[in-house]
């Protein structure tokens, strides 16, 4: 199993444009997320997806959007990137162990964004 | 709002020395809290969590209710812990699907991180 896989390791983006993050995982979990790396600040949750077919906002959520494409699949939009959003983007998924829901959340490798 | 503070940005110890990384939260329910750990060019994961009580490559965490903390602790440090720490409080929610079923989940709200250094 690859786990949580995403895509573009890195990206380098001028003000104004657009592109989207990808995030799959192969181990069956219902939940899927999306942070953002700072330096002082720590992870913040961007969106969030408890199942195929919702999504809900984090604690930071201007300026992306999100699609929960199928089970496996999550992803981050930008419509028109900012200075403000050069950061490091993690995606996590988590899941249930036979009948129980385990909070553990396995992360990605990261895409680390430079918007200039 | 913040429901984690991880008051240490940078911590810098000796070989074998103790280490403490302090976490203090804030939350109205009974908290469920972690610590995720990442090394360099690694990804995040999971360290340990309070309700297994377990030591983890000889960490260990208690929570007091008492004092609203869970600070991570290894008495003999080593060269290998330096990494970036993260303490994590579950918070819980409830999302609606798009054929109206509700269900109930968790996200994770994150402090800020500490970074550790272990210096030889």
């Amino acid at each position: 199993n690859a786990g949580v896989t995403q895509t573009p390791k890195f990206q380098v983006l001028k003000t104004g444009q657009s592109m989207t993050l990808q995030c799959a995982q192969d181990m069956n979990h219902n939940s899927m997320y999306w942070y953002r790396q700072d330096p002082g600040m720590g992870l913040r949750l961007i969106y969030y997806s408890a199942s195929e077919g919702t999504t809900d906002k984090g604690e930071v959520p201007n300026g992306y959007n999100v699609s929960r494409l199928n089970k496996r699949e999550f992803s981050l939009r930008l419509e028109s990137a900012a200075p403000s959003q050069t950061s490091v983007y993690f995606c996590a998924s988590s899941g249930q162990m036979g009948q129980e829901k385990t909070y553990e959340q396995y992360f990605g490798p990261g895409t680390r964004l430079t918007v200039t | 709002a913040q429901r984690v503070t991880q008051p240490e940005k940078l911590l810098s110890v000796f070989k074998g020395a103790p280490v403490e990384l302090k976490c203090n939260y804030s939350y109205s329910g009974s908290p469920e809290l972690f610590w995720y750990v990442q090394y360099s060019r690694q990804r995040l994961q999971l360290l340990l969590r309070h309700i297994s009580r377990e030591s983890i490559k000889g960490f260990t965490a208690d929570l007091n209710k008492g004092e609203t903390s869970f600070h991570l602790k290894k008495p003999f440090a080593q060269e290998e812990d330096s990494a970036m720490y993260y303490c994590a409080l579950i918070l819980g929610f409830t999302s609606r699907a798009r054929e109206g079923k509700e269900s109930n989940d968790y996200k994770l709200s994150f402090g800020a991180g500490t970074t550790v250094t272990v210096r030889a």
